[in-house]
């Protein structure tokens, strides 16, 4: 089945403790992204990336790394989170960029 | 920089049509898009339509772009309970709207 999968679905976690988000894609997309939802404001795009080893900032992107060594995996890695991050947040893949792209289900990230 | 905007709710009763409007920022977008969240999953993409049409028609489904105002809406028809989600138009290299929830009252 062609899929997107996030994992954890769900996280609480403390201010400073260094946390992963992986996304992992099984349709060779190129192009992968990651978003964050929030009440009022719909999705910001944090990064994204072209292609393996081509990653760039999107309209959110302080307080998050990304790192894109395999085509199937995008991870999201908050170095120190704060509870500004508090959010639900998706990974998306697609063929390229102007393509449709296909979500995760979401991770719903705490930071107390 | 400007955004996609999109009025945040809708309700309808079951049967009627449903209009979600939407203005969006990239004259230059080729491709715009509606994609729908259900509650707890991720979005889905609904439709699309290309910039050099005016109109697009699928089933219950009918989207409009006037560019000259940079406008896309989604009408859906006939309305269903199951319609009920968070609907979010996107201009080309995915900048989306804040989303419109819709809710449909039996």
């Amino acid at each position: 089945e062609a899929q997107v999968t996030q994992n954890p679905r769900y996280l609480i976690t403390v201010t400073g403790k260094k946390l992963t988000v992986t996304c992992s894609q099984n349709m060779n997309h190129e192009y992968m992204s990651w978003y964050r939802q929030d009440p009022g404001l719909g999705l910001r795009q944090i990064y994204y990336s072209m292609n393996v080893e081509v990653t760039d900032k999107g309209d959110v992107p302080e307080g998050y790394k990304v790192s894109r060594k395999e085509k199937r995996n995008f991870p999201l890695i908050l170095e120190s989170p704060s509870p500004n991050q508090t959010s639900l947040y998706f990974c998306a893949s697609s063929l390229s960029w102007i393509h449709e792209q296909y979500f995760g289900p979401g991770t719903r990230l705490t930071v107390t | 920089g400007e955004d996609v905007e999109q009025s945040l709710f809708l309700s309808v009763r079951e049967g009627d049509s449903s209009v979600i409007n939407c203005t969006y920022t990239d004259s230059s977008s080729t491709y715009l898009y509606w994609y729908k969240q259900e509650p707890g999953a991720g979005l889905q993409l609904l439709t699309y339509i290309f910039s050099n049409m005016d109109m697009k028609q699928d089933q219950r489904l009918t989207v409009l772009l006037n560019k000259k105002d940079k406008h896309l809406s989604l009408r859906i028809a006939d309305t269903q309970t199951g319609d009920s989600a968070i609907y979010f138009c996107a201009e080309i290299g995915m900048r989306f709207g804040a989303g419109t929830r819709l809710t449909v009252k039996p």
